[in-house]
C-alpha cells in the first residue's frame, strides 16, 4: 500500500518565478491538505482540497493556489516567488470524514534564491 | 481559536533514560490531540492520538501520552529512549468532527529530542 508521495523532492527557483508541486494521496484517501514548514517551525496550513474544490484555506496570499484531480492527486502552485517562500512543503492525505487523521508525505524542499 | 504550546524547543537526554516532552493547548471546545514525529529530511509520522475515552494513550515506538483536561496538557513520555528516537516531535490539536465540515489541525513549533549515547 503506497503512502503519500510528493514530487519533486528538492527544487531551486529564482525570485519571481512560478513553481508547481505535486502530491499523490495514500490509497483510498480522498482529501488532500497542504502545509508550509519553514525552518525551525511547525507546519502551517495552506489549504485543503476535497471533491476537486478548495474547502478551507489558511492565512496565505492568493499567490498560493492549488488543484485536485479526479484521481484525488493534487498540485500546489506558487506564483511570483519570494525569498520567504523557501520552506518544506508537506502534503497530507486523509478521509473526508476523518480528516483530522492525516498521513504526511516526505515533502518538497523549495529554495528560492 | 486553537493554539498549541510546546514549552521546550530542545530536550537532550541520555540513552535509556526516561523523557517527557511537554505540550499545552488552548481551545474553546473539546479537542482531538496528536503527537507526530519528524526524522531529518522526512515528513511527519503519527505517533499517537487522543480522540476520547481513556486519558492515557499508547502509541508506536513505546511512546505514550496523557490527556489532562484540567491542565489542558498532553505530554508525551517514554520510559527509556534509544538513539533512534532522536528526531523532532510535534504536538497538534484539532476540533472534533463537524459533519461535512473541515477539522482544522494546528501544530506546535516542535521539540527536538537529542538522545545522547
Amino acid at each position: 500500500d503506497a503512502g503519500v508521495t510528493q514530487s519533486p523532492t528538492h527544487l531551486i527557483k529564482t525570485r519571481g518565478q512560478q513553481v508547481t508541486l505535486r502530491c499523490s494521496p495514500k490509497s483510498g484517501h480522498d482529501t488532500v491538505s497542504w502545509y508550509q514548514q519553514a525552518l525551525g517551525q511547525g507546519p502551517q496550513f495552506i489549504f485543503q482540497y476535497y471533491e476537486e474544490e478548495e474547502r478551507q484555506r489558511g492565512n496565505f496570499p492568493d499567490r498560493f493556489s492549488g488543484h485536485q484531480f479526479p484521481n484525488y492527486s493534487s498540485e500546489l502552485n506558487v506564483n511570483a516567488l519570494l525569498l520567504g517562500d523557501s520552506a518544506l512543503y508537506l502534503c497530507a492525505s486523509s478521509l473526508e470524514q476523518e480528516d483530522y487523521e492525516q498521513y504526511f508525505g516526505p515533502g518538497t524542499r523549495l529554495t528560492v534564491t | 481559536a486553537q493554539s498549541v504550546t510546546q514549552l521546550d524547543s530542545q530536550v537532550p537526554v541520555f540513552e535509556e533514560a526516561p523523557v517527557e516532552l511537554r505540550c499545552n493547548y488552548s481551545s474553546s471546545v473539546s479537542v482531538y490531540l496528536f503527537w507526530y514525529v519528524q526524522y531529518p529530511n522526512q515528513g511527519l509520522q503519527l505517533l499517537l492520538k487522543y480522540l476520547s475515552g481513556s486519558t492515557l494513550v499508547k502509541g508506536i515506538n513505546g511512546f505514550e501520552a496523557e490527556f489532562n483536561k484540567s491542565q489542558t496538557s498532553f505530554h508525551l513520555r517514554k520510559p527509556s529512549v534509544h538513539i533512534s528516537d532522536t528526531a523532532e516531535y510535534f504536538c497538534a490539536v484539532s476540533d472534533p468532527i463537524i459533519p461535512g465540515g473541515y477539522q482544522k489541525v494546528t501544530f506546535g513549533t516542535g521539540t527536538k529530542l537529542q538522545v545522547i549515547p
